[in-house]
């Protein structure tokens, strides 16, 4: 399994942009890079993912470095619902399924 | 639009007891897993079930079992519960092959005290 560092917590105010990182500098040519949330008392939830090219949808986008190494998820506008911990989760073709790490806990202040 | 639905949602145990956790998904979804999360921690994964009639073993097995009871229920079962099983648990579905281009869809969690 590729191994991912992400920062254990970031803060935001309330809609600003937020842009998340994560270090996964072990990832293999065809890991898929899953971007996943956790709200208080829930369980996850499905963000975005992508492979090379940098991905939209209505909940987030997703930056990938040219070089696959890094990606980074974009918040474009933070409100108090986008408290969460965020989960990057590279994922292997073939694999059944997903490895989780701690995580960035994401603040977001009024 | 139910997704994935867990129950109980919270259990108090004594040690040694059993119980069986439930999960059901509406999505057709061919796999299904079940996590565990301790405080602090991020999910690791019990026991999934790539398709009806499949059951393979996770990262922390120990002290569980499963049963893919048809496509849409898959269950877990603690035959003799410890203090060290005391944990949120998280059962998901997927369409099921590679999980790689698929999103899981998880449920709320199961809240387990072992006392």
């Amino acid at each position: 399994d590729a191994k991912t560092t992400q920062p254990n917590s970031m803060e935001s105010n309330e809609e600003e942009p937020v842009h998340l990182p994560c270090n996964h500098s072990t990832i293999s040519g065809t890991d898929y890079i899953h971007w996943y949330r956790q709200l208080p008392s829930q369980g996850p939830e499905y963000v975005i993912h992508g492979l090379t090219s940098n991905v939209n949808n209505r909940m987030a986008s997703l930056a990938i470095a040219e070089d696959r190494k890094s990606s980074t998820l974009i918040l474009h506008r933070a409100t108090l619902r986008d408290a969460a911990v965020y989960y990057c989760i590279p994922v292997n073709t073939g694999f059944q399924k997903l490895v989780f790490g701690t995580g960035t806990r994401l603040l977001v202040s009024p | 639009n139910a997704g994935v639905t867990q129950t109980p949602k919270f259990q108090v145990l004594k040690t040694g007891q059993s119980m069986t956790l439930q999960c059901a998904q509406d999505m057709n979804h061919n796999s299904m897993y079940w996590y565990r999360q301790d405080p602090g921690m991020g999910l690791r994964l019990i026991y999934y079930s790539a398709s009806e009639g499949t059951t393979d073993k996770g990262e922390v097995p120990n002290g569980y079992n499963v049963s893919r009871l048809n496509k849409r229920e898959f269950s877990l079962r603690l035959e003799s519960a410890a203090p060290s099983q005391t944990s949120v648990y998280f059962c998901a579905s997927g369409e099921g092959g590679s999980v790689s281009n698929q999103p899981q869809h998880f449920g709320d969690g199961t809240r387990l005290s072992i006392l």
